[in-house]
């Protein structure tokens, strides 16, 4: 069963350094987000990608945070200058649209990012 | 703003039966319900789009009541395999279909 992949599954980095999250979508879906988890807390919204462009994002989703589809595999997160707060999981998500307008969303498993 | 679920925590022995609901201030267009098993990613259960909608997958079950803006989480007969937290996820529709998650119901099935 196709699945959405994401890596590294654990980063560690230090407060202001860059990190770039990876993610591989199921192949023939459309729509990709980026979502983020605090631990303990609930899963959050921070972006959405359709057609080589951002289509909507969160407030969350400052002028530090930005994706990329480099090819036609991979959908990136970059944050630029980690802070301590951005320490999360971050799930990446993908969907295609149906007839309805309705779309389930996969997760991949997740990459923990921790900021020293 | 975010839905709001409840109850935050329930607590079962095998075989009992639970409903978690999912209610929001805002209009809905469809309501997704994920299980988050600690340290792993949300598995998508199912998804309600029309008002009044009602759901099965298994012994899991969901309804939608649109005018109330209201979903509700049916599990019967619960296994060990039902532990986790459960998310309801809320979309107004729009191109994004992005989804709201509500704050989680942490659900621990005990034998």
């Amino acid at each position: 069963e196709p699945e959405v992949t994401q890596t590294p599954s654990h980063q560690v980095t230090q407060m202001g350094q860059e990190v770039i999250l990876r993610c591989v979508p199921i192949s023939n879906h459309l729509y990709f987000y980026w979502y983020r988890q605090i631990l303990g807390q609930k899963v959050e919204f921070l972006v959405s990608f359709y057609n080589n462009e951002i289509s909507e994002k969160s407030e969350i989703f400052d002028d530090q945070f930005s994706v990329e589809r480099p090819d036609g595999s991979n959908f990136t997160l970059k944050i630029r200058s980690t802070k301590l707060e951005d320490s999360a999981m971050y799930f990446c998500a993908s969907s295609w649209i149906q007839r309805g307008g309705y779309n389930e969303q996969f997760f991949g498993p997740g990459t923990r990012l921790t900021v020293l | 703003q975010q839905p709001v679920q409840s109850p935050q925590a329930v607590i079962l022995r095998e075989g009992e039966d639970a409903v978690i609901n999912c209610s929001s201030s805002k209009a809905l267009y469809s309501v997704h319900w994920y299980r988050q098993k600690h340290g792993e990613a949300p598995v998508f259960l199912m998804i309600l789009l029309k008002g009044g909608e009602q759901k099965g997958h298994d012994k899991i079950s969901a309804s939608f009541n649109e005018k109330k803006q209201q979903s509700s989480l049916y599990l019967t007969a619960s296994q060990l395999s039902y532990s986790g937290t459960y998310f309801c996820g809320t979309s107004g529709g729009g191109a994004t279909n992005k989804l709201i998650f509500g704050t989680g119901t942490l659900l621990a099935v005990q034998p």
